[in-house]
């Protein structure tokens, strides 16, 4: 059965820190990897990192796949109070599969 | 771009009533999910579809009924609502390459 873990499940942050979260996971034949931000309605898409691209940047926000580990992080610097969401990490098998995984989520919270 | 349109956005419903709650996208997507979301739980998969005339079931399925007679539109029917049912549900829709695209969410309470 394939999972993903999420850790911490929950954050609490002064504005100004980075901060790091965690997705590990174990799904058949993976394909890729994904990282949602979901404020109070639903989750946006921020980044897939694949084999042939273990590492994105977005401005502040940065991920990087490590397929040796079966991991990803997904790191914020500077953090804003906007940056307060729950983070999903979420893996997509290939086996034949459109399917993704989703992990419990990271909630994190930035305080001014 | 509309992307994913869900309807309604709130609903309330007694305990033993049915209603349908509606998923359009204008993407082309092949694939097409309804998600539940409750508290501590994540995202759970309710059923899914690979392409028009094609449906299956996920995680949670009992309860629900789904459809897709168009690549289109992804209808999911509630057939007698339970207190268990209240949740925040989710369409989304991909390709094969991409991630998902999620709809705004139906928060359903049932009473």
């Amino acid at each position: 059965e394939d999972k993903v873990v999420q850790s911490p499940l929950s954050l609490v942050v002064h504005e100004g820190d980075t901060v790091t979260l965690n997705c590990s996971y174990e799904v058949t034949n993976f394909r890729s990897l994904l990282w949602y931000k979901q404020e109070k309605k639903a989750p946006t898409f921020l980044f897939m990192l694949t084999s042939s691209g273990i590492e994105k940047k977005s401005g502040r926000l940065s991920s990087i796949l490590d397929k040796k580990e079966l991991s990803s992080i997904l790191n914020i610097t500077a953090t804003q109070t906007g940056d307060s969401a729950i983070y999903l990490c979420a893996a997509k098998s290939g086996a034949g599969s459109y399917q993704l995984t989703f992990g419990k989520g990271t909630k994190l919270s930035v305080i001014p | 771009n509309a992307g994913v349109t869900q309807t309604p956005k709130f609903q309330v419903l007694k305990t033993g009533q049915s209603m349908t709650l509606q998923c359009a996208q204008d993407m082309n997507h092949e694939y097409m999910s309804w998600y539940r979301q409750d508290p501590g739980m994540g995202l759970r998969l309710i059923h899914y579809s690979v392409g028009a005339g094609i449906t299956d079931q996920g995680e949670v399925p009992n309860g629900y009924n789904v459809s897709r007679s168009t690549t289109e539109d992804f209808p999911l029917r509630l057939l007698s609502a339970a207190p268990s049912q209240t949740s925040v549900y989710f369409c989304a829709s991909s390709t094969w390459d991409s991630g998902y695209t999620f709809g705004s969410g139906t928060r359903l309470t049932v009473v």
